[in-house]
This record gives structure tokens, sequence and C-alpha cells, in this order.
């Protein structure tokens, strides 16, 4: 059972554009919601997260907006750039003392010259 | 300081043998977590330990799974009797405390390739 789904698979986008990731979920009980990049050969690392108790956070270059009653949320890379180029996981918890993460299927993102 | 370490960083093993994965999680974390990552997937959860607490074993997707985890640092995936669907890159992470308010660290990874 995909708790977690997450849109484009892969996605190009040229340098000094916007780049969008949406994640959609089920469980009304995840409580906070990361997202990952990854580097070929690297784990994941934690990019930006968000709790439901906002619509949106940004840091930097990089927002989250997160639709509650919709149970959606997404990425949003502003003035992308050919560094970005990686790929994206969005991902779930519920909290309390087990935080397990529950993953989207990521999203490879190119960003071109 | 030193990162999550996973070891070996490849492994390449025949179907039927039995495989150790290691990892070394960072110093001081007592939440060590062990995910899967198959091709074209997400990473799927496997075990989860917390201190001396009984581990989370729900994400482990078959008995020939187990792992241990010694002096609350060091853990060991072990994979009993490969088998083909078993290739992933196997991950780990830590956190300084269990819960969603602290971030998962994770290590590079052991890719596994069961021939």
């Amino acid at each position: 059972q995909q708790q977690v789904k997450q849109s484009p698979q892969s996605l190009i986008v040229q340098k000094g554009g916007i780049s969008i990731i949406n994640c959609a979920y089920e469980n009304t009980a995840f409580d906070y919601f990361p997202w990952y990049q990854q580097f070929p050969g690297k784990g994941p690392a934690l990019l930006i997260a968000i709790r439901p108790d906002v619509s949106e956070k940004k840091e930097g270059r990089f927002t989250i907006s997160f639709n509650k009653s919709a149970k959606q949320f997404s990425l949003h890379i502003m003035d992308s750039q050919p560094g970005d180029s990686a790929t994206y996981f969005c991902a779930a918890s519920n909290g309390g003392t087990a935080s397990k993460l529950t993953f989207g299927t990521g999203t490879r993102l190119q960003v071109t010259l | 300081g030193a990162g999550v370490s996973q070891s070996p960083s490849n492994k390449v093993t025949e179907k039927g043998k039995d495989v150790e994965l290691r990892c070394d999680p960072i110093s001081g974390h007592t939440a060590l977590y062990w995910y899967r990552q198959s091709l074209g997937q997400g990473l799927e959860f496997l075990i989860y330990f917390q201190g001396n607490s009984a581990p989370d074993k729900s994400g482990l997707p078959s008995d020939r799974f187990s792992a241990e985890r010694t002096g609350g640092s060091v853990s060991t995936l072990t994979i009993q009797r490969t088998q083909q669907e078993d290739s992933a890159v196997y991950l780990c992470a830590s956190s300084p405390l269990p819960g969603s308010s602290y971030e998962q660290y994770f290590g590079p990874g052991t890719r596994l390739t069961v021939t």
C-alpha cells in the first residue's frame, strides 16, 4: 500500500526556471512532511520539512506548500540551477517516538543550461 | 564530525548465500533506521532501533531478514538465503533522538546485487 504518491517521476527544467514536485498522502495521522535530496551514489539528505499547522515554509530557493484538506504538499525550487539536478523524495511520518518515514517514489530533476 | 558510515559499499552475492551489511551511526545518536531503495522505487522502511527498547520490525519483508544493534551503536542487517528480488541499495540512518523533531541522517548505502 503506497501511502505517499509523488509526481512527476522525472522533470526537466531550464536554468532559472521553477521546479515543482507534488505529493499526496492518505494517512491523516501523518504530522511531519520532509523533502529529501539525493545525489547519485549518496544517501538522501534533508532539504526542508513542514508540519501541518502551517501552509507554507520557505528556506532560500526552496518552498514547501501544504494543503491539509486536500492531503497534498509540494516542493517548489525557484531559480533552478544545474547543481539542483538530483532525485527528490517527499516523505511523511506520524511523529511520536517512532518516526519511521514513508517515502514517495522520487522525482529525478534535471536542470539544463 | 563523521557521518553515518556503511560497509561494504557494494556487495555481489550468489542466490542462496547469506549476507551481512554493517552500519556505524553518528556517535551519540540513539535512534537507528534501516531502509531499502529498489530501482525506481522510493525508500522502504525495514526496521528501527531506539536505545534498549524492542526494535520495530514491522517493515522487514520476510523472516530471511534480521537485524541487531550491539551496545546501542553499530547495527548489522542480515539477509539469509538471498533472492534476486533482494537486490537493492540498503540505507541506514540515525538521529539524535526518536521523534520527527529530529532529522534522520543517512549513510551512503550498500548496493547489494544477487546473481
